[in-house]
């Protein structure tokens, strides 16, 4: 079974940093990309970042990019997000994803962390 | 990297059908391969349930269709049933390295 298992998160002052964490069990985690996508509260799907199967290619939304940094470690079947110089609109649920089937369509998910970025 | 359209809200009785469409440019929707389609229930992690516009990962019904034309997608729900009450988003890469979604649209089964 394929599992998706977030921590981190949390709340923290604007201008703070946050480390997100993905634990993925099930599949072959060093063949696929991995995706971050948010949700702010009430509102829809926002695409924050991917990074590569072998990590030397990482992109990012225009609203974060600068600010947040994607990695992975393949030996840990794991992926990353740092979240630097936050504002009150980055506060949202994040998801980390990933595909089976093509690869920008999204069928496997975490759990969902919140991230708050509140004074 | 311009969120793709849809209209907010879409509504019809029990076994009707309902379109949703999702527009975008030549850039991300007129020339991708790799549109996908999400149900979100409040509260729950979404799901996909089309990919490369029209497939249907195992397990989703075939009441679901996707569709594309020209700077369009399209995701069709054939007899609609109270379940499928929910939010629904696109998405479509545009270029190599960059996924957008639409705005979503609220499904609602009257």
């Amino acid at each position: 079974e394929v599992q998706l298992v977030q921590s981190g998160g949390g709340l923290v002052k604007p201008g703070g940093s946050l480390r997100l964490s993905c634990a993925v069990s099930g599949f072959s985690f060093s063949e696929y990309s991995m995706h971050w996508v948010r949700q702010a509260p009430g509102k829809g799907l926002q695409w924050v970042s991917s990074i590569s199967a072998n990590g030397p290619h990482m992109s990012y939304a225009d609203s974060v990019r600068g600010r947040f940094t994607v990695s992975r470690d393949n030996a840990r079947s794991s992926v990353f997000l740092q979240l630097n110089s936050l504002r009150a609109e980055d506060t949202a649920v994040y998801y980390c994803a990933s595909y089976s089937y093509s690869g920008w369509s999204l069928d496997q998910w975490g759990q969902g962390t919140l991230v708050t970025v509140s004074s | 990297q311009s969120a793709l359209t849809q209209p907010r809200s879409v509504s019809g009785s029990p076994g009707q059908s309902v379109t949703i469409s999702c527009t975008g440019t030549f850039s991300d929707v007129g020339s991708s391969n790799y549109i996908s389609w999400y149900q979100q229930h409040p509260g729950k992690v979404p799901k996909l349930i089309i990919y490369d516009v029209s497939k249907r990962p195992s397990g989703v019904p075939d009441r679901f269709s996707g569709s594309k034309s020209d700077n369009t997608a399209s995701l069709t729900i054939s007899g609609l049933q109270p379940d499928d009450e929910a939010y629904y988003y696109c998405s479509s890469n545009a270029g190599p390295s960059t996924l957008l979604f639409g705005g979503g649209t609220k499904v609602t089964v009257l």
